[in-house]
């Protein structure tokens, strides 16, 4: 079964950081590209960043780039969001979600639960 | 960056109903849009990929349709665990963007 769980988020102030960790299991981690996508409270869904099976290709959105960087560690099954200078509008949960790739194109076809992320002083 | 606009916000409809929920894209995303399900407190499920594609396991009401700039989802006969919202995605261009949801709600 897949799983994909999500730790390390909390409270932070302003300007601060924070790891988050997303464990995978049940699947070879190894040959998947993976994402973090949040949610603010009562909101969307926004796509983080994007890192390839290997770690190779990496993509962020403009709303966090510079200041988050995704890694993984393919012998530890684990992905990683370490989030610096956060600001309050950084404030949301979030999800990692495995890429599925098919000959035509990629989708989010597992997701984990979510860690909450506060940022207030 | 492609803009996606989910239309209506709320769709109000009875068990058994037709849902039909729009997607719009600001360019053309090809086929390359996916659909999501979220219910309160849970993580999104994949629904449809491809524009057209049932993931693994979901049930045949749902459909998807579209390419190019629009698209649609259809619940064909809504069921009392369909209401949720519904996210589209789209993977034709980073940065990957979503749309701003349609919640179905029971009338």
């Amino acid at each position: 079964e897949v799983q994909l769980v999500e730790s390390g988020g909390g409270l932070v102030q302003p300007g601060g950081s924070l790891r988050l960790s997303c464990a995978a299991s049940g699947f070879t981690f190894s040959s998947y590209s993976m994402n973090w996508v949040r949610q603010a409270p009562g909101k969307g869904l926004e796509w983080v960043s994007y890192i390839s099976s290997s770690g190779s290709t990496i993509n962020y959105a403009d709303s966090v780039k510079g200041r988050f960087t995704i890694s993984r560690d393919n012998p530890k099954n684990s992905l990683y969001l370490q989030m610096d200078s956060l600001r309050a509008e950084d404030t949301a949960v979030y999800y990692c979600a495995r890429d599925y790739c098919s000959s035509t194109t990629c989708r989010f076809d597992y997701w984990g639960q979510g860690t909450l992320v506060t940022v207030s002083s | 960056e492609i803009v996606l606009t989910q239309s209506p916000a709320t769709l109000s409809l009875s068990p058994g109903e037709r849902a039909t929920l729009s997607c719009r894209a600001s360019q053309s995303v090809s086929s390359y849009l996916a659909w999501y399900q979220q219910k309160p407190g849970q993580a999104p499920r994949l629904l449809i990929y491809d524009a057209s594609n049932r993931a693994t396991g979901i049930p045949a009401r749902f459909s998807g349709s579209g390419s190019g700039t629009d698209f649609s989802l259809t619940i064909s006969s809504l069921e009392p665990e369909d209401f949720a919202v519904y996210y589209c995605q789209q993977r034709r261009k980073w940065p990957l963007t979503f749309g701003g949801g349609t919640k179905v709600e029971i009338k």
